[in-house]
């Protein structure tokens, strides 16, 4: 099972918006509903943001929203934060025989 | 509010095992399936398997198959991932994560970093 495709970089200035893309296939994430996005400041274990697509777990801001098209997600930050600037991994189950597949991750820069 | 708690940092030689201790607290802890993930340096992330708490069963991703074991100790609620034939591939930080279901990991250990080196 491949990892997810993922851009190796975004960057948004403060306050403006950045969207990141999660491409997959009908096997995983166009196939089901349970596409998670996690993010991971340097040193530190990942945080989940985004359940089940665009659910946001409780205590996350609601500048963090996700969505999906066919095989592909995407999470948007809007209202960039310097504290936004991290690493994203979206996630995706994917079949009985490989229930989780990670995205090859996106490093967001704050300029 | 549940917390994960993982042992320290290791240093194997080629060909060793590793076993990495996680310690839940704040929640039932045979109420939630805790996964192993782990991430090589600048690398992503990568799902290695989980068990179930109360039960002990486990299901672990086709490429560990045969050379992970995870197992848990109920009595002080801490399940254990044993890792066996280490190479230098395996130099990674390991996380256990909860996953309360619905393909998702909702809290994560702070991840333990073995390093395998001769």
């Amino acid at each position: 099972q491949s990892a997810l495709t993922q851009p190796p970089s975004a960057s948004g200035s403060p306050g403006q918006s950045v969207t990141i893309s999660c491409t997959g296939t009908s096997s995983d994430v166009g196939g089901y509903n349970y596409v998670s996005w996690y993010q991971q400041h340097p040193g530190k274990a990942p945080k989940l943001m985004i359940y089940e697509v665009s659910k946001r777990p409780s205590g996350v801001p609601d500048r963090f929203s996700g969505s999906k098209s066919g095989n592909t997600a995407s999470l948007t930050v809007s209202g960039l934060q310097a504290e936004d600037e991290a690493d994203y991994y979206c996630s995706s189950h994917a079949g009985s025989n490989n229930p989780y597949v990670f995205g090859t991750g996106t490093k967001v820069t704050v300029l | 509010q549940g917390q994960l708690v993982q042992s320290g940092a290791e240093v194997k030689k080629p060909g060793a095992s590793v076993k990495v201790s996680c310690k839940a607290s704040g929640y039932t802890f045979t109420s939630y399936y805790l996964h192993w993930v782990r991430q090589a340096p600048g690398q992503g992330l990568e799902w290695m398997g989980w068990i179930n708490p109360n039960s002990g069963a486990t299901n672990y991703a086709q490429k560990f198959q045969g050379w992970v074991t995870m197992t848990r100790d109920t009595s002080i609620s801490t399940v254990y991932m044993e890792l066996s034939r280490l190479t230098s591939d395996d130099t990674a930080v390991y996380y256990c994560a909860r996953g309360p279901g619905r393909y998702l990991f909702d809290y994560w250990g702070q991840g333990t970093l073995v390093t395998v080196s001769s």
